[in-house]
């Protein structure tokens, strides 16, 4: 079945030592995008791809940064994490505009220690 | 920029009963509109998606509805479950990067 994959699921890192996080999808969708999800609030848009153009949002922090090699994977890169950076990390894909819907990963939680 | 909202943040209801989400936008220019389920540590499952050319969308026992003119979509449960009981979120899209806005969901409990 065509899905979104994130490894891991769980991602434990102290404070300060940077983390990736990776996501690939099946679907040869040319959007792929990260949200950022704290206990019990909506996803937020950190940034996402379209095909190799990266658009970041105007309130992600610096400290977040993504790279995509090619149309399956995309990474979520975090240099120095905060203990306020702890949160599900979620991967979505889309095919433009969105006119065949979304399709997320399952997620990465991330612990900061 | 658009904003959704959900209400109720959190609703509680027998089996059996029907379930009744509200989600509000306040951009009527929308793309589509979709719901997704959270279950708790978990992603988010697309339940039912609706381009603005429709009025509603249908499966199994889920049914959801647009309303563009008004900005309100509702998405119903008929004979809940316990297995209903999760987090269900609304977005929509209003850009043509086809970004998603997440209202932040109603919390649903089924209880046997």
């Amino acid at each position: 079945d065509a899905m979104v994959i994130q490894n891991p699921r769980y991602q434990v890192t102290q404070f300060g030592k940077p983390v990736t996080l990776s996501c690939s999808q099946t679907l040869n969708h040319n959007v792929m995008y990260w949200y950022q999800q704290k206990s019990s609030q909506a996803p937020k848009l950190l940034f996402h791809y379209y095909d190799k153009d990266f658009n970041n949002e105007a309130d992600t922090p610096d400290n977040f940064q993504s790279r995509r090699p090619n149309t399956s994977f995309c990474f979520l890169d975090i240099r120095s994490p905060g203990l306020g950076d702890a949160a599900m990390y979620l991967c979505a894909t889309s095919s433009g505009t969105g006119a065949s819907g979304y399709t997320f990963g399952s997620g990465t939680r991330l612990t900061v220690v | 920029k658009q904003e959704v909202t959900q209400i109720p943040a959190a609703l509680s209801v027998p089996e059996g009963e029907n379930l009744v989400l509200n989600c509000s936008f306040t951009d009527s220019a929308i793309y589509n509109l979709q719901w997704f389920r959270q279950d708790p540590g978990k992603g988010l499952t697309s339940l039912l998606l609706i381009q603005s050319s429709q009025r509603e969308q249908t499966s199994g026992r889920l049914n959801a509805s647009l309303d563009k003119s008004s900005g309100r979509s509702t998405l119903y449960i008929a004979a809940s479950q316990p297995g209903d009981s999760a987090t269900y979120l609304c977005a929509g899209v209003t850009d043509s990067w086809g970004k998603l806005q997440f209202g932040a969901g109603t919390q649903v409990v089924v209880t046997p």
